[in-house]
């Protein structure tokens, strides 16, 4: 069973905008993670955001965590066509080794 | 250094016949993950080695399917008469003793004809 879903499920902006998308969770976590994935293939790890925290920034990537309402967002900032993937968001119910929980992705295509 | 990988890439199988399917995981990576995406989907989890024995294997859908990771470090996911149903990407992750980032391999296309 897949506990995250993000939103919107595609999006398609012109080079240079910027993207947002969401995801919504259901049980407690210890962290949420971002992840791209071009082609259906090997997942690219974006960045990690723990549950202490509200905001984290990665170059071009801004992620906020909002607990309270269980959900989180991506923010690409001026993106460009080879941003054109699909972003997952995957939820770490405790720290260290656990499996990820995926939501079900969310196609971005830019458009140059 | 080398990341995951995975091999075959490709697998076309017939209804019914036996598969193996290989992880390298990151060298000095304790811990490893096998995960199953079918299309439009999210990857789901199946199994998780820690070392080389199974942590939590939950997540496999039945009983023809299996995994080992006999001296901690490559692992072999094995799917014993395998179904149309079974077709999809299966991914390998690894991860550090008590870290939260995986890394994931290419993944391997099982297709099941």
């Amino acid at each position: 069973s897949q506990q995250g879903e993000e939103d919107p499920q595609a999006l398609s902006i012109q080079e240079g905008e910027n993207a947002t998308m969401n995801c919504s969770y259901k049980t407690s976590i210890n962290n949420l993670q971002w992840y791209r994935q071009n082609s259906g293939r090997g997942l690219v790890h974006l960045i990690l955001i723990r549950s202490n925290e509200r905001e984290k920034h990665s170059g071009r990537l801004r992620v906020t965590l909002d607990t309270s309402k269980k959900s989180s967002s991506l923010l690409i900032t001026a993106s460009r066509a080879a941003d054109t993937a699909s972003y997952f968001c995957a939820t770490g119910p405790n720290s260290g080794n656990t499996p990820l929980v995926f939501g079900k992705g969310t196609r971005l295509s830019v458009i140059a | 250094g080398a990341g995951v990988s995975q091999t075959p890439s490709n697998k076309v199988t017939e209804k019914g016949k036996y598969v193996e399917l290989r992880c390298d995981p990151i060298s000095g990576h304790t811990a490893l993950y096998w995960y199953r995406q079918s299309l439009g989907q999210g990857p789901e989890f199946l199994i998780y080695f820690q070392g080389t024995g199974a942590a939590d294997d939950s997540g496999l859908p039945n009983d023809r399917f299996f995994a080992v990771r006999p001296e901690g470090s490559v692992s072999t996911l094995k799917i014993q008469r395998t179904e149309r149903g079974d077709s999809a990407v299966y991914l390998c992750a690894s991860s550090t003793l008590a870290g939260d980032t995986q890394y994931f391999g290419p993944g391997t296309r099982l297709t099941v004809l």
